[in-house]
């Protein structure tokens, strides 16, 4: 099956620093790859939209300048956290669409973010 | 908008044996699609099992099918000859055509007792 990797798998950071996770897919291309927020025993959140040569679409009450995100090829996306505070620290998980194969959608492992 | 729920937040099973987790859904539209996802300790996603909406029949993968419903609205997974390695938390989620991300229910966690 299709593999999407995360990059890295956990990270600590200091409090204002930025972070940045890489989401790719390995063997195929996602012109579409989204971006949820899991907190602990909870359930995923999609934070964003991610298509290929465009702007992100956000979902309400996600902050765009905090949370920015790229997308510029058909195998890579990225988010990073800028200025990061402790209310940050999450699990965020990526997910990418095959644009060969109908709907489904294929996740990375997630990143542990930790902000000290 | 489309909303997903799973009103059993936690179940418990005796290995073996057979389990039903519940899922509800609302939404408007008339193509979609359906999954459960199970996310072990690890917490990586993955896909037990699918159902597009324009087919009647239920979808089946080994141990695990569902019992979909289109009018109720109602999509539940029945796990038979429960393993240990079932314990995990299960998200049903719902999926709309197009470049759409999922909307996912709030889990059930999924304990197999030997």
């Amino acid at each position: 099956g299709a593999v999407v990797s995360q990059h890295p798998s956990w990270v600590i950071c200091k409090s204002g620093t930025s972070v940045k996770i890489e989401c790719r897919s390995l063997d195929f291309q996602a012109t579409t790859m989204f971006w949820y927020r899991q907190f602990p025993k909870q359930s995923l959140m999609l934070m964003a939209t991610s298509n290929e040569g465009s702007k992100a679409t956000y979902e309400q009450g996600v902050e765009k300048d905090k949370f920015l995100i790229n997308h510029a090829s058909l195998t890579l996306s990225t988010l990073t956290v800028t200025s990061a505070h402790p209310e940050d620290s999450s699990f965020y998980i990526c997910s990418a669409r095959d644009r060969g194969v109908g709907d489904e959608q294929f996740f990375g492992p997630g990143t542990r973010l930790t902000v000290l | 908008a489309q909303t997903v729920t799973q009103s059993q937040p936690e179940m418990s099973v005796q290995e073996a044996e057979t389990v039903t987790l519940s899922c509800t859904y609302d939404t408007s539209e008339s193509n979609y699609y359906l999954f459960w996802y199970k996310q072990p300790p690890s917490r990586q996603m993955i896909l037990v099992i699918r159902q597009e909406a324009y087919k009647q029949q239920n979808a089946t993968e080994n141990r695990f099918s569902v019992n979909f419903q289109k009018a109720a609205k109602s999509f539940s997974l029945k796990i038979s000859d429960s393993q240990l390695g079932d314990t995990a938390m299960y998200f049903c989620a719902f999926g709309r055509t197009g470049r759409r991300a999922l909307t996912f229910g709030s889990g059930t966690r999924l304990q197999v007792q030997p």
